[in-house]
């Protein structure tokens, strides 16, 4: 079956536009994550859904950052005003909560480049 | 910020040979996991121990698990150069599915 899919792949923005990454988990997965990702680092928690509700947002760096699941599927991810140091790569995972263990499965994520 | 901490940060050895690296963590622990990412790629779940597990194997990996050094390695039998990425461990607490990444290994096979 599909993937984790996420769009787009690549996003260049100019310091001080908003951006939105999109990440589609796999069907039937209730729970979604994001994390943020710098060069040669491994993943940092953003934020967290259980179907459409966002149970946990304490990873997101500051106010600019926002995280939506309206109806528990798709999910955007958006940064206002974005600055140099927003320029990581953005993973989306998904997962089973009625999975008897926590895997999670990851998408290819998203390379934001602030210029 | 990053709970885990992995060493070696780079690790080079020969097709044939066997890999081993390490994973430290801080917090108590639902259960920890181990991920590979190709360049340029997503992370793959490779296996996962659970806290009252001590050992776990899965074709050619191995992990260990020491909940009282709060400590896992992972081997890597009879690598290939396909094996060639990075490793992350990753801890769940109890309570939360987010998983909290190490600092991870980078892992170079050569034929």
């Amino acid at each position: 079956g599909a993937g984790v899919s996420q769009s787009p792949r690549y996003k260049v923005a100019k310091r001080g536009q908003d951006v939105a990454l999109r990440c589609d988990p796999i069907s039937g997965h209730v729970s979604l994550f994001w994390y943020q990702q710098a060069l040669g680092q491994g993943p940092e928690f953003l934020t967290y859904f259980q179907n459409e509700a966002q149970l946990d947002k304490s990873g997101l760096p500051s106010d600019r950052f926002f995280a939506e699941r309206p109806e528990g599927s798709v999910s955007t991810l958006k940064i206002q005003r974005t600055q140099q140091e927003d320029s990581a790569v953005y993973l989306c995972a998904s997962s089973s909560r009625l999975a008897v263990y926590y895997e999670q499965y990851f998408g290819p994520g998203t390379r934001l480049t602030v210029t | 910020s990053q709970q885990g901490e992995e060493d070696p940060q780079a690790l080079s050895i020969q097709e044939g040979e066997n890999a081993t690296m390490n994973c430290s963590y801080k917090t108590s622990i639902n259960n920890l996991q181990w991920y590979r990412q190709n360049s340029g790629r997503g992370l793959v779940h490779l296996i996962l121990i659970r806290s009252n597990e001590r050992e776990k194997h899965s074709g050619r990996l191995r992990v260990t698990l020491d909940t009282s050094k709060k400590s896992s390695s992972l081997l890597i039998t009879a690598s290939r150069a396909a094996d060639t990425a990075s490793y992350f461990c990753a801890t769940a607490g109890d309570n939360t599915d987010k998983l909290i990444f190490g600092t991870g290994t980078r892992l170079q096979v050569f034929p």
